[in-house]
């Protein structure tokens, strides 16, 4: 299965609302990323964040890591209709980036 | 900066071709990596070349191969097209090796359709 496993699946909220979504993982890790993809396009970087980081901010995006949980969540505050997109969040594994299934965030205007 | 680009942006083929896609990487960068993404399904990784050199390649057929040339840009070449191969192909740069370490770059991505 995936290394990385987001949820919700699919997420639908209304503009301003803020939007969180969660990776989790099997291995150890070195760092976490989190990609955007708007649709059928190529992905966006958004945030790395090493496994010695608990937390990241860039922008509205607030990025947590807790490497005993095996667990990351990605924070967009006060969310508008242009982040409507799929969010990844992708591990090495392998000597390769594995990336999970994906959340499909909708912010309706 | 130009980014990574990709061609075609289409391509149509019927079953038992071959497609050959390309990919020029940011400049500087080394690493070119590809993902195959069909619909509704996240990126699965295919290969990843750095200095000309095959790194790593993910669990497909052999008849999905490729290579980098001396200017770093890539070619993904699937041989005996099956229906199934139909997807968005997705190539990404870095500045060099070690997978996880730096952020990647996609280009916009190949739609292949196999008819």
């Amino acid at each position: 299965s995936q290394q990385g496993e987001e949820d919700p699946q699919a997420l639908s909220i209304q503009e301003g609302e803020n939007a969180t979504m969660n990776c989790s993982y099997k291995t150890s890790i070195n760092n976490l990323q989190w990609y955007r993809q708007n649709s059928g396009r190529g992905l966006v970087h958004l945030i790395l964040i090493r496994s010695n980081e608990r937390e990241k901010h860039s922008g509205r995006l607030r990025v947590t890591l807790d490497t005993s949980k095996k667990s990351s969540s990605l924070l967009i505050t006060a969310s508008r209709a242009a982040d409507t997109a799929s969010y990844f969040c992708a591990v090495e594994y392998g000597n390769k980036l594995v990336f999970g299934a994906g959340t499909i965030l909708r912010v309706k205007s | 900066e130009a980014g990574v680009t990709q061609s075609p942006t289409h391509l149509i083929k019927t079953r038992g071709q071959q497609a050959t896609l390309r990919c020029s990487p940011i400049s500087g960068h080394t690493s070119v990596y590809w993902y195959q993404q069909a619909l509704g399904l996240g990126l699965q990784f295919l290969l990843w070349y750095d200095e000309g050199e095959e790194r790593n390649r993910g669990n497909f057929p052999p008849r999905f191969s490729g290579r980098q040339f001396p200017n770093y840009s890539s070619e993904l070449n699937v041989n005996a097209l099956e229906l199934e191969d139909s997807a968005l192909y997705l190539c990404a740069s870095s500045p060099r090796g070690d997978a996880s370490s730096y952020e990647q770059y996609f280009g916009p991505g190949t739609r292949l359709t196999v008819t």
